[in-house]
Order: C-alpha cells, then sequence, then structure tokens
C-alpha cells in the first residue's frame, strides 16, 4: 500500500480563500515533499521538508511535519483559479541505501473564480 | 537543459505485445524511478534505481523489467502486455552527487493503452 494518504481526497474552495490538504504516512522518514499536478502533465516539485524541521514556508505556501504523528500539512495562502490542480505529499524512506520515493493518492483542489 | 525526457507520449498496444518506455535525464541524477498513474489515483513505484547497475523493486514490479542502462538512462519494458497495464507512466530523477535527499524531476509522461 502507499505510503502516504491525503486528505482530504477533493477540496473545493473560493478564490482568496486559503486551502489546507493533509498528508499521513506510515514508516520512518528522511524527508517529505509536496508536488502539484495540473491534469494531463508531470508532477512539479512545490517544498521539501527534512525530519529534522517543523515548519517551512515558500511563496505563499506554508508545511508542517510532525514527525510523532507521522503527519504533514500543506497550507495554500489566498488561493488563485491557477492553484487548481492536484497536490501529492510524497516520503523519502530512511531505511536502506537507496531513497525510495513514495506517492500519496492526493488531493483535488479546485479553486473557483 | 531538458530534465527528463521520456519516449513515446502515447502508446496503442495489443494484448501479448512488448515495448520499451525510455527516458533520460541530462542533470547527472544518481537515482531514478519509474512510476504508474491510474485515474484518480496517485504515483505508484514500479521500479527504482539509486545509481548506475542497481535497480529495485518498488511498490508493483509484476509484469515489467527495468535497464539502468547508463547513468542517464533508465529504461521500462512491458514483455506481454495486458489490458491492467493501461495507465500513465512517469519517469523521475533525484540526487545529484553528493546530495542524496532532493527533489523529484518528473518527465511528461507516456499515456498507454493495451487493447
Amino acid at each position: 500500500s502507499q505510503q502516504g494518504e491525503e486528505d482530504p481526497q477533493a477540496l473545493s474552495i473560493q478564490e482568496g480563500e486559503n486551502a489546507t490538504m493533509n498528508c499521513s504516512y506510515k514508516t520512518s522518514i528522511n524527508n517529505l515533499q509536496w508536488y502539484r499536478q495540473n491534469s494531463g502533465r508531470g508532477l512539479v516539485h512545490l517544498i521539501l521538508i527534512r525530519s529534522n524541521e517543523r515548519e517551512k514556508h515558500s511563496g505563499r505556501l506554508r508545511v508542517t511535519l510532525d514527525t510523532s504523528k507521522k503527519s504533514s500539512s500543506l497550507l495554500i495562502t489566498a488561493s488563485r483559479a491557477a492553484d487548481t490542480a492536484s497536490y501529492f505529499c510524497a516520503t523519502v524512506s530512511n531505511s536502506g541505501s537507496a531513497r525510495q520515493l513514495t506517492f500519496g493518492s492526493g488531493t483535488q483542489l479546485t479553486v473557483l473564480p | 537543459n531538458a530534465g527528463v525526457t521520456q519516449t513515446p507520449k502515447f502508446q496503442v498496444l495489443k494484448t501479448g505485445q512488448s515495448m520499451t518506455l525510455q527516458c533520460a535525464q541530462d542533470m547527472n541524477h544518481n537515482s531514478m524511478y519509474w512510476y504508474r498513474q491510474d485515474p484518480g489515483m496517485g504515483l505508484r513505484l514500479i521500479y527504482y534505481s539509486a545509481s548506475e547497475g542497481t535497480t529495485d523493486k518498488g511498490e508493483v514490479p509484476n509484469g515489467y523489467n527495468v535497464s539502468r542502462l547508463n547513468k542517464r538512462e533508465f529504461s521500462l519494458r512491458l514483455e506481454s502486455a495486458a489490458p491492467s497495464q493501461t495507465s500513465v507512466y512517469f519517469c523521475a530523477s533525484a540526487a545529484p552527487p553528493g546530495l542524496p535527499n532532493t527533489e523529484a524531476f518528473f518527465g511528461q509522461g507516456t499515456r498507454l493503452t493495451v487493447v
């Protein structure tokens, strides 16, 4: 089964509102990453947070990580219609020599103009 | 830089046919990955390669083989295609030398239909 699970599966908000997506994972990680996927396209990296970090910001993005709860959240502030996309969390495992990058099932965000 | 290049972009196969999906990266990355994405789902890892000459199974390896031909190229082969392998396939690479835990860069995907 997949390492990460996003919640909610789908989210619809008005332009200007904030969007929060959550991710839970199962095993020990080296880092957690968030990606965005526009319909029919490849994934684009948004932000990476390491296991020893608790919060990270990048522009309108804010990511938190709680390793004790094995969970992360992605906050997009002041959302725009162009933010409409699927958002995925991905974890890099902390075991073994190979860094497996494992994705969750994603949150489909729709921002209404 | 081209980043990660996948070929072909689209492919239709008949059940039982074979084909190889090609992937190349020009970022000197050590790690490369093959994923499949089914409608409404996330990406499931098929195989990955931590470095040239090594490959490991991911979550859904059955029915696939891979080759890490050199540092740049990582190919995925379907020996006998089945309708259940209809999916969008993504290749990704990560980890420049000395930086093992970095973000991944993705190709644009190969949309494969098996009839």
